[in-house]
């Protein structure tokens, strides 16, 4: 898989937007991004995913660059419980396995 | 609706000691069956992945083994565990790249 590059850490103040980057700049045309995040003690959860197109759902928005190099993970009002580490991944398409980098440790103030 | 399912929660085991832990899923079929490690306060690592009963593939060469005898069930086991196999393990599920993975709640193993 690709590698991305994400922030260590962002911080956001509750019931305002955030905005999450990933740089994935040798991203091939059969690569998802993926996006996940992890609250502590808890196993990652799925967050949203595509391929060109910017996809909402009731989570999050992801914001795909038109070259497909970069995308955004948009949170559109942090609360508490948004806070976590959150990892942006690409999963080629002709694999089955998915690869964990460091990712964004988000962190929410009341 | 579909459930994975990750037994046990914590478990504490001296070195030198065998492993083995058990992930089930249900709701579905023939679903790609993933291992995973976090060492405290790191990322995720994948151990293994299953596509279909007895595939296994592996990623990382170490005292760990996997298997799958069932459809829904994935096996993580060591004949005999070492410090460095602390860790948080994560059993997953899913359907390929354009599919979301679903994760277990996790067994907490610490060696000592």
């Amino acid at each position: 898989d690709a590698k991305t590059t994400q922030p260590n850490s962002m911080e956001s103040n509750e019931e305002e937007p955030v905005h999450l980057p990933c740089n994935h700049s040798t991203i091939s045309g059969t690569d998802y991004i993926h996006w996940y995040r992890q609250l502590p003690s808890q196993g990652p959860e799925y967050v949203i995913h595509g391929l060109t197109s910017n996809v909402n759902n009731r989570m999050a928005s992801l914001a795909i660059a038109e070259d497909r190099k970069s995308s955004t993970l948009i949170l559109h009002r942090a609360t508490l419980r948004d806070a976590a580490v959150y990892y942006c991944i690409l999963r080629d398409g002709n694999n089955n396995d998915m690869r964990f980098g460091a990712g964004t440790r988000l962190t929410v103030k009341p | 609706s579909q459930t994975i399912h990750q037994w046990p929660a914590t478990l504490v085991q001296p070195v030198g000691s065998p492993l083995s832990l058990e992930c089930t899923v249900e709701g579905t079929s023939n679903p790609n069956l993933y291992w995973y490690r976090q060492a405290a306060g790191r990322g995720l690592q994948l151990l293994f992945y299953s596509v279909g009963i007895g595939q296994i593939s592996s990623e990382v060469p170490q005292n760990l083994s996997a298997s799958r005898p069932q459809d829904r069930q994935f096996i993580l086991s060591s004949k005999k565990l070492l410090l460095s196999d602390s860790g948080f393990y994560l059993c997953a599920w899913g359907y390929g790249s354009n599919q979301p993975q679903h994760f277990g709640d996790g067994t907490r193993l610490s060696i000592l």
